[in-house]
């Protein structure tokens, strides 16, 4: 599978802990988006990247979350003092998007489920 | 803010027969609408899309709609098979944001052999 892949694909930890997600995107896309999905709901965004700058952030993005992609390529999320409201499938996507072709497709990870207890 | 909503959350067929699922939109600035198919413990997969320049698109068995003036959209599958059966989303693009995806809440559909 040459698409998006996330790491750890599941991880469990204490409340309280800090954890930290990776995401490579396609290699030829400069947009970056990190989104979290719990049972029965669709995503929600959280913030997204263009090359490595981070353009937007939810408003459900608390200051225990921070979004990184530091060279244009991977991204990490890291969430700090996790709660047990945490806990969701933090799923990562990627796009290309130049100004003639304008919005292109969002291609999904296979996301990394998140338990906190 | 942006919102979109889905209807119905399940939804039952049977095979051969024909799915419709509804979406409306709260920001009548958007014009992208994409519609994705989840199966259980994978990725979200965009199965299909459309853009506000457009009513109607279709490819194959699906089809989607569009009705800008009452702002919504549907997803439309014939002759479903047993390997449709999935979670679908429909979504809408914020116009305020160049790139947030805003997601209805989900229509898991079962196709009964």
């Amino acid at each position: 599978d040459t698409g998006v892949s996330q790491d750890p694909r599941h991880k469990i930890t204490k409340r309280g802990q800090n954890v930290t997600f990776r995401c490579d995107p396609i290699s030829e896309h400069n947009r970056l988006y990190w989104y979290r999905q719990t049972l029965g709901q669709g995503p929600e965004f959280l913030t997204y990247f263009q090359n490595e700058a981070q353009l937007e952030k939810s408003r459900l993005l608390s200051d225990r979350f921070s979004a990184e992609r530091p060279k244009g390529s991977f991204s990490t999320l890291e969430i700090q003092r996790t709660e047990q409201g945490d806990s969701a499938m933090y799923l990562c996507a990627s796009s290309s998007f130049f100004e003639r072709s304008g919005y292109n497709e969002q291609f999904f990870g296979p996301g990394t489920r998140l338990t906190v207890l | 803010g942006e919102n979109v909503e889905q209807h119905p959350s399940t939804l039952s067929v049977q095979e051969g027969d024909s799915a419709v699922i509804k979406c409306t939109y709260s920001d009548s600035a958007s014009n992208y609408f994409p519609w994705y198919k989840q199966e259980l413990g994978k990725r979200p997969q965009l199965i299909i899309d459309i853009r506000s320049n457009v009513g109607e698109k279709k490819d194959q068995r699906i089809a989607v709609t569009l009705n800008k003036t009452a702002k919504h959209f549907s997803l439309h599958i014939t002759e479903t098979q047993p390997e449709d059966s999935a979670v679908y989303f429909c979504a809408a693009r914020a116009y305020s944001s160049a790139s947030k995806i805003i997601f209805g809440s989900g229509t898991r559909l079962s196709i009964r052999p």
